[in-house]
């Protein structure tokens, strides 16, 4: 069953620590997308990728990198997590018609 | 001014009643309307979408998109309790790389 994918679904971490946070995607689809949500706020995008080795920043400034060496793969890292890193990351895949398909997302918390 | 209002709600209706939902946006250029609907500590799901103006049904949920007055509207119709969500409109540009821009959302709760 096409569907994508996050790993962890929960993360505390504390600070200092490097962090990866895990997309996957069978859909086949070559735009990928990270979002950040925070409670009762829209989401933001901070990074995106229209296909293998392709990445961009999105509209919301963010330490985080990413990478795109895999069409199904486009993992998030936090070198060093900090408190206000913590947050609800989403992942999306985009589909046709400017659709996107969500991941059920990670709650990072940062102590 | 924000690219998209949305009143974040809540917004709480007995089960079986019509609900509308709006949003309104200030970007022109915007030609995709999607509407999503997201649960407690879930990622959004794709609920519906149109292309420019009109509207379109499926199911108990329609999508109505008036270019005009840059105004987008979300009906459900026979709500149920299982339709309490959080709701969330979001538009992008043609050609835009399918960047979205979303509203804060509105939370719906239907109640027995």
């Amino acid at each position: 069953e096409a569907d994508i994918y996050q790993t962890p679904r929960y993360l505390v971490i504390g600070t200092g620590k490097k962090i990866t946070l895990e997309c996957s995607q069978t859909m086949g689809h070559d735009k990928m997308y990270w979002y950040q949500q925070d409670p009762g706020m829209e989401l933001h995008l901070i990074h995106y990728s229209y296909g293998v080795n392709s990445t961009e920043k999105g509209d919301l400034s963010s330490e985080s990198t990413v990478s795109r060496i895999r069409t199904e793969h486009f993992p998030l890292t936090l070198e060093s997590a900090r408190p206000s890193h913590t947050s609800q990351y989403l992942c999306a895949s985009g589909g046709l018609a400017a659709t996107q398909f969500f991941g059920p997302g990670t709650r990072l918390t940062v102590l | 001014q924000k690219e998209v209002e949305q009143d974040p709600g809540p917004l709480s209706v007995p089960e079986g009643a019509i609900v509308s939902l709006n949003c309104t946006y200030s970007n022109s250029a915007f030609q995709y309307f999607m509407w999503y609907r997201q649960y407690s500590r879930k990622g959004p799901e794709l609920l519906m979408y149109t292309y420019s103006s009109g509207n379109k049904e499926d199911g108990r949920f329609t999508a109505q998109v008036d270019k005009s007055s840059k105004y987008i509207s979300l009906f459900i119709r026979d709500s149920q309790p299982s339709d309490s969500a959080t709701y969330l409109c979001s538009q992008t540009l043609t050609g835009g790389g399918n960047k979205l821009t979303f509203g804060t959302g509105t939370q719906l709760k239907v109640e027995l």
